[in-house]
């Protein structure tokens, strides 16, 4: 089945710097790679995401690429606040599956 | 908009017993929903797919004998996790959309099941 390595597993910036995470996977025949955040006693929020037909998304200060050759994809995120310490979650999905899930990057941002 | 409501948030049951949380969809057809285990420090493991009109999908590592999932409509699914045990505990979240793969997941808040 799906396979996803995230790494690195966590980072520690100053506010206003950028992060970059990155994630790949093993089934090519995954379409859909939604990224998630999750903070303590939250529900896991949907922050981005791109399909297999596309190379780059953007959304305010994310931005996702993503590389069909290589199944790579990088999570891109400018102007760091304090409200973006969470740990963030990529995922693949193909027809016939639910989401796999990477294992998470614990992103901490110090103002 | 699109919600997903789960319930109950939190629950404790004993070595042994048994407990059941739903998914309620809002604002959209859950024509499939999957639910997902997040053990203590650990990520979101998929425990089955199930798409309306077809055959629930169990991953590895997980059975219908232990978590028997209903999804009977498509705003509905319930799962069972029987017979619980110490590592059994963590975060339940069911994961809902509708059409096909590539559409967006909506997610409850999770049912978060502690095991004594």
């Amino acid at each position: 089945g799906e396979q996803v390595e995230q790494l690195p597993s966590s980072l520690i910036v100053q506010e206003g710097a950028s992060v970059l995470i990155n994630c790949s996977y093993t089934d090519s025949a995954s379409v859909y790679f939604p990224w998630y955040k999750q903070e303590p006693g939250k529900r896991l929020q949907f922050i981005i995401d791109i399909r297999s037909n596309m190379e780059r998304k953007q959304n305010q200060r994310l931005t996702l690429l993503f590389d069909k050759k290589t199944k790579h994809l990088s999570l891109h995120i400018t102007a760091t606040q304090p409200g973006d310490s969470a740990i963030y979650f990529c995922s693949a999905r193909n027809y016939a599956q639910g989401l796999t899930f990477g294992l998470g990057t614990r992103v901490s941002v110090f103002p | 908009g699109a919600l997903v409501y789960q319930y109950p948030r939190r629950t404790i049951c004993k070595s042994g017993t048994s407990m059941r949380m739903e998914c309620q969809a809002v604002g959209f057809q859950a024509t499939s929903v999957a639910w997902y285990r997040q053990s203590p420090q650990k990520t979101f493991e998929l425990i089955a797919l199930s798409t309306v009109n077809s055959a629930i999908k169990y991953e590895q590592n997980f059975t219908q004998e232990k978590f028997p999932i209903s999804h009977p409509n498509l705003s509905f699914s319930s799962m069972t996790v029987l017979n619980a045990y110490l590592e059994d505990r963590g975060l339940y979240l069911c994961g809902a959309n509708s059409g096909t793969a590539n559409t967006e997941v909506f997610f409850g808040k999770g049912t978060r099941l502690t095991v004594v």
